[in-house]
């Protein structure tokens, strides 16, 4: 069984597009987040939530707005999308936030190119 | 604020050498660390970690001792294989805060 899933596993669409990705654990887990990859390898978090309630949130464009309907899902929703937007996007989880010595659980990411 | 810094890369080695990745970080507090693997088309997935000061992570043959006087967590391999070739991710998980902090990577190509 998959730990952490992500739908679509790529995503190619038009600038100005809105689209979602979708993410879900079966780890029983209480936090999880999305993170950016750029095609450097560089590794930024974007939004975390613990308990459908959002605790991270970094500086990033109000296009980008994550949903947590339950503990075990997290989606992300990009509105009017730019080229910037391309990139790899990875959803984690963790068993709980502010634990220092939890582990990280990635998804497989999402590989986004915007035309 | 937290920061990791990893040595660059890519480091190409053959087949059998022994590999060293460098990793540093600043953090106030007791943070954990952590080495994370990304072979090619995956997300990551730990590879190592340590939670407290000369606690040394292990798995695989990979190795990494966690030492606060020189604010290090370097990692090693005796002897790499192919099947090695990834990306190595060096990061901290800080106590009393919520934001874990990557490295930027550290490409690994071993050569037959």
């Amino acid at each position: 069984d998959t730990a952490v899933s992500q739908t679509p596993k790529y995503l190619v669409t038009q600038m100005g597009n809105d689209k979602s990705i979708k993410c879900e654990q079966n780890l029983g887990h209480d936090t999880m987040y999305w993170y950016k990859q750029d095609s450097k390898k560089f590794l930024k978090i974007m939004f975390s939530y613990n308990n459908k309630e959002l605790i991270i949130n970094e500086t990033v464009p109000n296009r980008f707005s994550p949903k947590s309907p339950d503990k075990a899902h997290l989606n992300l929703h990009i509105n009017s999308l730019e080229l910037g937007d391309s990139a790899v996007y990875f959803c984690a989880s963790s068993q709980v936030a502010g634990d220092n010595g939890e582990t990280q659980y990635f998804g497989p990411g999402t590989r986004l190119l915007v035309l | 604020g937290d920061s990791v810094t990893q040595m660059e890369g890519p480091v190409t080695l053959s087949e059998e050498a022994f590999l060293t990745i460098n990793c540093t970080y600043t953090a106030t507090g007791y943070p954990s660390l952590f080495w994370y693997v990304q072979y090619p088309g995956e997300g990551l997935q730990l590879l190592l970690k340590a939670t407290k000061a000369d606690d040394k992570g292990s798995n695989k043959g990979f190795e990494a001792t966690y030492r606060k006087e020189t604010t290090s967590f370097h990692l090693e391999k005796g002897s790499v294989q192919v099947s090695d070739s990834a990306v190595y991710f060096c990061a901290l998980n800080p106590g009393g805060s919520y934001i874990p902090t990557f490295g930027r990577g550290t490409s690994l190509i071993v050569h037959p």
